[in-house]
């Protein structure tokens, strides 16, 4: 079945740093990709999403491009900020074994140290 | 404010008891999901209703259910509780059913509630 396998964290960076989270799939077909984050004591949030191979998707300075050779989604963004702390989630939709659904990684914790 | 709504917050019961958590969906949504969020298990897909029916079940105990009223909101019922059930429970919704659109509306998620069983 489709899997989503994200970097495991957490992250610590300092302010300004760049930030790169890993995040490969597998899956059947042609599925919809998603970063989706957690800031504490709040439930996810669509970070950003692409839907087709080559497509980039950006909001609030992060990107992520749908690399279909690779299996990847990597989360990047070229200057954190403390306000970035928060758990980043990659995910999935597409068709897979017993019918079409979304799929979430284990999540990777983000710390940015002023 | 994401739209999507749910009772209460915060929820602290005894072992064997029995509680509901209520989900509003963003206005306009039709689907609703339930996750379960624990610290050593990440995020569990539990179930999926659109437009009142079931239509997704993932890893769902048995004394776990739910149900989608005519007006949208969803409850989900957890029975016999122990001591492992306590997690934050979230409840997401779109707007259809994400086979029709690809999934590319992604999911609204509420902010959740907070259950602990002592």
């Amino acid at each position: 079945g489709n899997s989503v396998t994200q970097m495991e964290g957490p992250v610590t960076l300092s302010e300004e740093a760049f930030l790169t989270i890993n995040c490969t799939y597998t899956a059947t077909g042609y599925p919809s990709l998603f970063w989706y984050v957690q800031y504490p004591g709040e439930g996810l949030q669509l970070l950003l999403k692409a839907t087709k191979a080559d497509d980039k998707g950006s909001n609030k300075g992060f990107e992520a491009t749908y690399r279909k050779e690779t299996t990847s989604f990597h989360l990047e963004k070229g200057s954190v900020q403390v306000s970035d702390s928060a758990v980043y989630f990659c995910a999935l939709s597409g068709s897979d074994t017993g019918g079409f659904k979304t799929i979430f990684g284990a999540g990777t914790r983000l710390f940015v140290k002023a | 404010d994401s739209g999507v709504t749910q009772t209460p917050k915060h929820l602290i019961t005894a072992t064997g008891q029995r509680v509901t958590l209520r989900c509003s969906p963003r206005s306009g949504d039709l689907s609703v999901y339930w996750y379960q969020q624990s610290l050593d298990q990440g995020l569990q897909f539990l179930i999926q209703y659109y437009n009142g029916e079931e239509r997704a079940k993932g890893n769902i105990l048995e004394r776990f259910s739910a149900q989608q009223f005519p007006d949208l909101h969803s409850e989900l019922n957890l029975s016999s509780l122990e001591l492992g059930d306590s997690a934050l429970y979230f409840c997401a919704s779109s707007v259809g059913l994400q086979r029709e659109s690809k999934g590319g509306g992604g999911y609204t998620f509420g902010s959740g509630t907070r259950l602990t069983v002592v």
